[in-house]
Protein backbone atom coordinates (compact mmCIF):
# COMPACT_ATOMS: atom_id res chain seq x y z
CA UNK A 1 0.00 0.00 0.00
CA UNK A 2 1.06 3.57 -0.37
CA UNK A 3 2.81 5.18 2.38
CA UNK A 4 4.38 8.67 2.56
CA UNK A 5 5.87 9.69 5.83
CA UNK A 6 6.95 13.28 6.44
CA UNK A 7 9.96 14.00 8.68
CA UNK A 8 12.13 16.96 9.86
CA UNK A 9 9.83 19.21 11.28
CA UNK A 10 10.58 21.93 14.37
CA UNK A 11 10.91 24.78 16.02
CA UNK A 12 13.36 27.41 14.11
CA UNK A 13 13.51 30.77 14.73
CA UNK A 14 13.14 33.68 11.60
CA UNK A 15 15.43 33.54 9.20
CA UNK A 16 16.55 30.35 10.04
CA UNK A 17 16.17 27.47 7.43
CA UNK A 18 14.85 23.66 7.87
CA UNK A 19 15.17 20.80 5.79
CA UNK A 20 11.72 18.50 5.42
CA UNK A 21 11.96 14.69 3.94
CA UNK A 22 8.94 12.77 2.52
CA UNK A 23 9.93 9.16 2.69
CA UNK A 24 7.73 6.73 0.04
CA UNK A 25 7.21 3.34 -0.22
CA UNK A 26 4.01 0.84 -1.86
CA UNK A 27 4.32 2.28 -5.39
CA UNK A 28 7.45 3.13 -8.14
CA UNK A 29 8.23 6.62 -6.96
CA UNK A 30 10.35 7.45 -9.67
CA UNK A 31 7.33 7.43 -12.27
CA UNK A 32 5.05 10.19 -10.17
CA UNK A 33 5.49 13.57 -9.75
CA UNK A 34 4.99 14.85 -6.16
CA UNK A 35 3.82 17.77 -4.44
CA UNK A 36 4.24 19.74 -0.87
CA UNK A 37 1.07 21.20 0.59
CA UNK A 38 0.71 23.24 3.88
CA UNK A 39 -1.66 24.43 6.52
CA UNK A 40 -1.35 26.64 8.89
CA UNK A 41 -3.37 26.25 12.18
CA UNK A 42 -6.73 26.32 11.74
CA UNK A 43 -6.49 27.53 8.22
CA UNK A 44 -6.93 25.61 4.83
CA UNK A 45 -5.12 24.23 2.53
CA UNK A 46 -2.20 25.90 -0.07
CA UNK A 47 -0.13 24.27 -2.43
CA UNK A 48 3.65 25.16 -2.12
CA UNK A 49 5.48 23.20 -4.66
CA UNK A 50 5.82 20.65 -6.84
CA UNK A 51 8.67 18.23 -8.75
CA UNK A 52 7.76 16.25 -11.95
CA UNK A 53 8.47 12.34 -11.69
CA UNK A 54 12.55 13.08 -12.95
CA UNK A 55 12.86 16.36 -11.28
CA UNK A 56 13.23 18.52 -14.31
CA UNK A 57 10.46 20.68 -13.90
CA UNK A 58 10.13 22.45 -10.72
CA UNK A 59 7.26 24.91 -9.54
CA UNK A 60 6.49 27.05 -6.44
CA UNK A 61 3.99 29.16 -5.03
CA UNK A 62 4.83 32.64 -5.03
CA UNK A 63 5.04 32.68 -1.47
CA UNK A 64 7.60 30.44 -0.54
CA UNK A 65 9.57 31.32 -4.60
CA UNK A 66 13.60 31.80 -4.10
CA UNK A 67 13.32 30.31 -0.61
CA UNK A 68 12.36 27.24 -0.66
CA UNK A 69 13.72 24.63 -3.24
CA UNK A 70 11.60 21.00 -3.93
CA UNK A 71 14.18 18.03 -4.76
CA UNK A 72 14.26 14.16 -4.80
CA UNK A 73 16.53 11.54 -4.66
CA UNK A 74 14.66 8.41 -6.50
CA UNK A 75 17.25 6.14 -5.98
CA UNK A 76 16.06 6.74 -2.12
CA UNK A 77 12.22 7.12 -2.63
CA UNK A 78 12.22 10.39 -0.77
CA UNK A 79 11.04 14.06 -1.96
CA UNK A 80 12.56 16.86 0.06
CA UNK A 81 11.68 20.72 0.96
CA UNK A 82 14.54 22.65 1.69
CA UNK A 83 12.83 25.99 3.47
CA UNK A 84 15.63 29.11 4.18
CA UNK A 85 14.35 32.33 5.45
CA UNK A 86 11.73 31.28 7.34
CA UNK A 87 9.23 33.64 8.30
CA UNK A 88 6.02 33.12 10.79
CA UNK A 89 3.83 32.86 8.28
CA UNK A 90 5.55 29.75 7.03
CA UNK A 91 4.36 28.00 10.55
CA UNK A 92 2.26 25.31 9.09
CA UNK A 93 1.83 21.44 8.81
CA UNK A 94 3.76 20.60 5.66
CA UNK A 95 2.31 17.64 3.79
CA UNK A 96 3.70 15.46 0.48
CA UNK A 97 1.18 14.49 -1.50
CA UNK A 98 1.89 12.06 -4.00
CA UNK A 99 0.13 13.50 -7.93
CA UNK A 100 -2.11 11.07 -9.78
CA UNK A 101 -3.42 13.02 -12.98
CA UNK A 102 -3.00 16.10 -11.38
CA UNK A 103 -5.21 15.67 -8.49
CA UNK A 104 -3.46 14.22 -5.02
CA UNK A 105 -3.99 10.98 -4.41
CA UNK A 106 -2.22 10.44 -1.64
CA UNK A 107 -1.04 12.16 1.32
CA UNK A 108 1.50 11.99 3.76
CA UNK A 109 0.63 12.71 7.86
CA UNK A 110 2.18 15.84 8.08
CA UNK A 111 5.20 17.15 9.88
CA UNK A 112 5.13 20.66 11.83
CA UNK A 113 7.12 23.15 11.11
CA UNK A 114 6.90 26.35 13.50
CA UNK A 115 8.72 29.38 13.10
CA UNK A 116 9.20 31.80 16.56
CA UNK A 117 11.74 33.17 18.58
CA UNK B 1 -4.27 32.51 -10.65
CA UNK B 2 -7.47 30.69 -10.69
CA UNK B 3 -9.62 31.45 -7.54
CA UNK B 4 -11.95 28.68 -5.56
CA UNK B 5 -14.95 29.42 -3.99
CA UNK B 6 -17.08 27.37 -1.63
CA UNK B 7 -20.61 27.58 0.01
CA UNK B 8 -21.42 27.54 2.42
CA UNK B 9 -18.34 28.21 4.81
CA UNK B 10 -20.27 25.68 7.22
CA UNK B 11 -23.07 23.76 7.89
CA UNK B 12 -24.73 21.66 10.22
CA UNK B 13 -26.57 18.61 9.78
CA UNK B 14 -27.85 15.70 11.14
CA UNK B 15 -27.46 12.14 10.30
CA UNK B 16 -29.28 10.81 7.18
CA UNK B 17 -29.35 14.28 5.83
CA UNK B 18 -28.47 14.69 1.95
CA UNK B 19 -25.97 17.30 2.25
CA UNK B 20 -24.62 19.95 -1.06
CA UNK B 21 -21.38 22.18 -1.09
CA UNK B 22 -20.82 24.09 -3.72
CA UNK B 23 -17.60 24.92 -5.52
CA UNK B 24 -16.96 27.70 -8.13
CA UNK B 25 -13.76 28.48 -10.19
CA UNK B 26 -12.91 32.08 -11.03
CA UNK B 27 -12.60 30.78 -15.10
CA UNK B 28 -13.42 27.53 -16.67
CA UNK B 29 -11.72 24.64 -15.95
CA UNK B 30 -13.11 21.58 -17.72
CA UNK B 31 -13.58 18.36 -15.08
CA UNK B 32 -10.15 19.42 -13.29
CA UNK B 33 -11.71 19.67 -10.12
CA UNK B 34 -11.23 17.08 -7.18
CA UNK B 35 -12.44 17.02 -3.50
CA UNK B 36 -10.91 16.14 -0.33
CA UNK B 37 -12.56 14.78 3.25
CA UNK B 38 -10.35 16.16 6.31
CA UNK B 39 -10.71 15.38 10.16
CA UNK B 40 -9.06 17.29 12.54
CA UNK B 41 -5.32 16.21 13.22
CA UNK B 42 -4.85 14.20 10.06
CA UNK B 43 -4.29 14.72 5.92
CA UNK B 44 -6.39 15.34 3.58
CA UNK B 45 -8.63 12.36 1.71
CA UNK B 46 -9.03 12.46 -1.88
CA UNK B 47 -12.85 11.50 -2.94
CA UNK B 48 -13.60 12.54 -6.14
CA UNK B 49 -11.40 13.80 -9.23
CA UNK B 50 -12.00 14.35 -12.72
CA UNK B 51 -15.74 16.36 -11.01
CA UNK B 52 -17.36 13.11 -10.99
CA UNK B 53 -14.77 10.15 -10.46
CA UNK B 54 -15.38 8.40 -7.28
CA UNK B 55 -12.18 7.06 -5.41
CA UNK B 56 -11.12 3.61 -4.74
CA UNK B 57 -12.55 3.15 -1.34
CA UNK B 58 -14.72 5.69 -1.49
CA UNK B 59 -18.58 4.84 -0.14
CA UNK B 60 -20.90 5.84 -3.07
CA UNK B 61 -23.49 7.88 -1.21
CA UNK B 62 -20.53 10.16 -1.76
CA UNK B 63 -20.45 12.00 -5.59
CA UNK B 64 -19.93 14.78 -7.31
CA UNK B 65 -20.84 16.99 -10.85
CA UNK B 66 -20.31 20.12 -12.58
CA UNK B 67 -18.02 21.22 -15.07
CA UNK B 68 -16.33 24.72 -16.44
CA UNK B 69 -16.84 27.11 -13.16
CA UNK B 70 -19.61 25.15 -11.04
CA UNK B 71 -19.17 22.02 -9.38
CA UNK B 72 -21.08 20.13 -6.39
CA UNK B 73 -20.16 17.48 -3.72
CA UNK B 74 -23.23 15.60 -2.73
CA UNK B 75 -23.19 13.48 0.49
CA UNK B 76 -26.66 11.03 -0.08
CA UNK B 77 -27.16 10.19 3.36
CA UNK B 78 -25.04 11.58 5.72
CA UNK B 79 -23.40 8.99 8.33
CA UNK B 80 -21.40 9.77 11.62
CA UNK B 81 -17.90 9.55 9.85
CA UNK B 82 -19.26 12.15 7.44
CA UNK B 83 -18.09 15.00 9.75
CA UNK B 84 -15.59 17.03 8.90
CA UNK B 85 -14.05 19.80 6.27
CA UNK B 86 -14.54 19.20 2.56
CA UNK B 87 -12.34 21.37 0.14
CA UNK B 88 -12.56 21.38 -3.89
CA UNK B 89 -9.15 21.71 -5.34
CA UNK B 90 -8.51 22.97 -9.55
CA UNK B 91 -5.75 20.86 -11.02
CA UNK B 92 -6.47 22.37 -14.46
CA UNK B 93 -3.36 25.21 -14.44
CA UNK B 94 -0.37 25.99 -11.91
CA UNK B 95 -1.26 26.74 -9.10
CA UNK B 96 -2.87 24.35 -7.79
CA UNK B 97 -5.51 26.15 -5.64
CA UNK B 98 -7.64 25.03 -2.78
CA UNK B 99 -11.12 25.86 -1.98
CA UNK B 100 -11.70 27.77 1.51
CA UNK B 101 -12.89 24.87 3.15
CA UNK B 102 -16.70 23.73 4.10
CA UNK B 103 -17.01 22.60 7.41
CA UNK B 104 -20.22 20.21 8.11
CA UNK B 105 -20.38 19.51 12.01
CA UNK B 106 -23.50 18.00 14.13
CA UNK B 107 -26.95 19.97 13.90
Amino acid sequence: QVQLVESGGGVVQPGGSLRLSCAASGFTFSSYGMHWVRQAPGKGLEWVAFIRYDGSNKYYADSVKGRFTISRDNSKNTLYLQMNSLRAEDTAVYYCAKVAMGHFDYWGQGTLVTVSS
Amino acid sequence: AIRMTQSPSSLSASTGDRVTITCRASQGISSYLAWYQQKPGKAPKLLIYAASTLQSGVPSRFSGSGSGTDFTLTISCLQSEDFATYYCQQYYSYPPVFGPGTKVDIK
